[in-house]
C-alpha cells in the first residue's frame, strides 16, 4: 500500500500572507489533486495535475498557485491570504485519472488571523 | 457545467433504520460515479464506484445503482450502525473531460445508538 502526507497539518498565517502547503504520495500514481472543503460548501477542485509538470485549473483557482514539482509531489500556494479565511485543504492522487478511485491525504488545516 | 447534487446536508437515524442518501448528477456522456465517506479528522475514503447504466456499486453493506434515466446514483444500506457516522460524499469523473472529479457538497450521517 501506500500513503499520502500532507505538510503542515496545521498552518496559521496573517492576513495577505503567502503560504505553502505541501504534498507527497508513494504509490507512484500519475494524477493528483488539490481540493478545498468547506462546511456546506463539499469538496471544490483547486488544481491538478496529470503527469509531472502539468498544471490544469479547477473550479477555484483564483488566488491559488500549484507546482508539480516530480511525479511524487504536488505544492499549492495561497498567493494571499484572506482574513478570517478558514478551510481545510485535501490533496489526492489517483492511477490514470476520471475513472480511477482517489486516495487523500489526512488534510492541512488552515486559519488566518 | 457537469455537477453533484446531493440534497440531504444531514440525516438523523437510529442503529438498524433503512438508508438513503440521494445523489443526482448533471453530465453529458457516461460519467464514471463514485461514494467516498470521510471520518472526523480524515481525507475521504473510496467506498465503491460504477461506470455504466444499471451497474451496481457496493461495499461494506452499501451500495448503489447507476440510473442514467434519471441521472442519479443514491446510496442505500438496509440496516445502518454507529460507526457508519460520518460524512458522505458522491462524486463523478466526467465523460468530456479524463481527469477531472467532481463531488457533492456531502451528506453528514448521525446514527443515534
Amino acid at each position: 500500500g501506500g500513503i499520502i502526507t500532507q505538510t503542515p497539518k496545521f498552518l496559521i498565517g496573517q492576513e495577505g500572507q503567502k503560504l505553502t502547503l505541501k504534498c507527497q504520495q508513494n504509490f507512484n500514481h500519475d494524477t493528483m489533486y488539490w481540493y478545498r472543503q468547506d462546511s456546506g460548501k463539499g469538496l471544490r477542485l483547486i488544481y491538478y495535475s496529470i503527469t509531472e509538470n502539468d498544471l490544469q485549473k479547477g473550479d477555484l483557482s483564483e488566488g491559488y498557485d500549484a507546482s508539480r514539482e516530480k511525479k511524487s509531489s504536488f505544492s499549492l500556494t495561497v498567493t494571499s491570504a484572506q482574513k478570517n479565511e478558514m478551510a481545510v485543504f485535501l490533496c489526492a492522487s489517483s492511477f490514470r485519472g476520471r475513472r480511477e478511485r482517489l486516495f487523500f491525504g489526512h488534510g492541512t488545516k488552515l486559519s488566518v488571523l | 457545467g457537469d455537477s453533484v447534487t446531493q440534497t440531504e446536508g444531514q440525516v438523523a437515524l437510529s442503529e438498524e433504520d433503512f438508508l438513503t442518501i440521494h445523489c443526482n448528477y448533471s453530465a453529458s456522456g457516461y460519467p464514471a460515479l463514485f461514494w467516498y465517506v470521510q471520518y472526523p479528522g480524515e481525507g475521504p475514503q473510496f467506498l465503491f464506484r460504477a461506470s455504466r447504466d444499471k451497474e451496481k456499486g457496493s461495499s461494506r453493506g452499501f451500495e448503489a445503482t447507476y440510473d442514467k434515466g434519471t441521472t442519479s446514483f443514491h446510496l442505500r444500506k438496509a440496516s445502518v450502525q454507529e460507526s457508519d457516522s460520518a460524512v458522505y460524499y458522491c462524486a463523478l469523473g466526467p465523460d468530456t473531460n479524463a481527469y477531472k472529479v467532481i463531488f457533492g457538497k456531502g451528506t453528514h450521517l448521525h446514527v443515534l445508538p
